[in-house]
């Protein structure tokens, strides 16, 4: 069975600093790898995405990808009380249609 | 440029009733994926379907969901004789033909179901 595992959190981080988000996979064919947004109440919302191993940069925002270790990770630098969500980490095997496999999502908090 | 459209956001039914929930995806997408987020829980994949065709319907429960993707019209996740477990958000997203880890899920609003 594919999963998807993320530490449940809270993260609480404070204002301006990093907040490290990390995401484990069970299934070595996967190929595309997202990180979504999501607020209390709403619909997630695509932040990132990465299909290669190495780093993905956006903003404040980079993606981190290790295949060999399963691994992917979002950075969030500058970090603002606004970016208090849950962020939900995502798998496809890119060969199912798009398909994605959630993890249970982080919830972070960014207090000021 | 509409986003993937949901409706109803919000449905309340009796134990026992029928709930329907609809989905149009967004203005060129032919792909359809409905999730399932009990609260406080992560997404769930429930279904997959293309015009006409159910492609993966893996996370369905067995009995009293389904869903159907028409040639004309909106997606419709249908659920028959509701129990209090099957309160939760639904969500659908949609997107474009398929390319290699190329496309991406944009996700509708959701569809909020509760059972009394």
């Amino acid at each position: 069975q594919k999963e998807v595992e993320q530490n449940s959190g809270p993260l609480s981080v404070p204002e301006g600093a990093i907040a490290s988000l990390n995401c484990t996979y069970s299934d070595r064919v996967s190929q595309s790898f997202f990180w979504y947004r999501q607020y209390s109440g709403k619909s997630p919302e695509l932040i990132m995405s990465i299909y290669s191993n190495g780093d993905k940069e956006d903003g404040r925002f980079t993606a981190q990808l290790n295949k060999a270790s399963q691994y992917v990770s979002l950075l969030i630098r500058d970090s603002q009380p606004s970016d208090s969500a849950t962020y939900l980490c995502a798998v496809s095997q890119g060969n199912a249609g798009n398909m994605l496999t959630f993890g249970g999502g982080t919830r972070l908090m960014v207090k000021p | 440029n509409a986003g993937v459209m949901q409706n109803p956001r919000h449905l309340v039914r009796r134990r026992g009733q029928e709930a329907r929930l609809r989905c149009s995806p967004m203005k060129g997408h032919s792909h359809v994926y409905w999730y399932r987020q009990l609260p406080e829980e992560g997404l769930k994949f429930m279904v997959y379907l293309q015009k006409e065709n159910i492609i993966d319907e893996s996370g369905m429960p067995k009995e009293r969901f389904s869903a159907e993707f028409p040639k004309e019209g909106p997606s419709i996740l249908r659920i028959q004789q509701v129990v209090r477990g099957d309160s939760a958000a639904y969500f659908c997203a949609s997107s474009a033909q398929q390319a290699s880890g190329a496309n991406v899920l944009t996700f509708g609003a959701g569809s909020r179901l509760t059972v009394l």
